[in-house]
């Protein structure tokens, strides 16, 4: 079983939607928590950083962790097609293992105008 | 500021060939890791330097191989290819290696794409 499980999707919603996406973990050394916006040829970009549980907002993208269920979800508000891209979430440790990633597979987002 | 560059962007190799691969993280980012994605197994953790000295190390052959020099630079080598390296290599970089309270998150470059012929 994977560390971390993510619905690889894919997803396809229209323009103005309400996307969810989410992870789980199961390792509780995890303290980290992130999400990235992959586009096709080009690296993972850093969408949200979250250190602890609960809300953090930064513009339409809403990041939430429960780390009592160790659940992670990424909300996107008034989708774009501009958003259509691969979601990735990734966690990791403190302390000396902080330089290690452990990534979800990835969630397929197409938003359709 | 110049963010994650990685060199070169493409490369065809043939099987039993090696590579050395490159990064230049965010300046005055000390922690590289390095990553490989393909699309069956997604986003792999290779390994991680920091201050010259590899600090963490994933489920990877010793074929793969890396190295940090003291301008945080990195470099990793993949000797003896082989097909199943076709892949997207990621490299990431840091500017707090140790996590600490708040941290910071890692910074991607577009990475280096290779095909095993």
């Amino acid at each position: 079983q994977k560390e971390v499980e993510q619905d690889p999707g894919p997803l396809s919603v229209p323009e103005g939607a309400i996307v969810s996406l989410n992870c789980t973990y199961s390792n509780s050394a995890f303290q980290y928590f992130m999400w990235y916006r992959q586009y096709s040829r080009k690296g993972p970009e850093l969408l949200m950083y979250t250190y602890s549980s609960g809300n953090k907002e930064d513009g339409r993208f809403t990041a939430q962790v429960d780390k009592s269920s160790k659940y992670i979800s990424l909300f996107i508000r008034d989708s774009q097609p501009s958003d259509s891209a691969t979601y990735l979430c990734a966690t990791n440790a403190g302390g000396t293992s902080y330089g290690k990633l452990t990534f979800g597979q990835g969630t397929i987002l197409t938003v359709h105008p | 500021k110049a963010g994650v560059t990685q060199t070169p962007r493409y490369l065809i190799k043939t099987r039993g060939q090696q590579v050395t691969l490159s990064c230049s993280p965010i300046s005055g980012h000390r922690s590289v890791s390095w990553y490989q994605q393909t699309p069956g197994q997604g986003l792999q953790f290779l390994f991680e330097y920091f201050s010259e000295t590899q600090r963490n190390k994933g489920n990877f052959p010793g074929r793969f191989s890396g190295r940090q020099f003291s301008n945080s630079r990195s470099e990793m080598n993949v000797s003896t290819l082989e097909l199943g390296d076709s892949a997207l290599y990621l490299c990431a970089s840091s500017l707090n290696p140790l996590g600490r309270g708040q941290g910071q998150p890692q910074h991607f470059g577009d990475g280096t794409r290779l095909s095993i012929l």
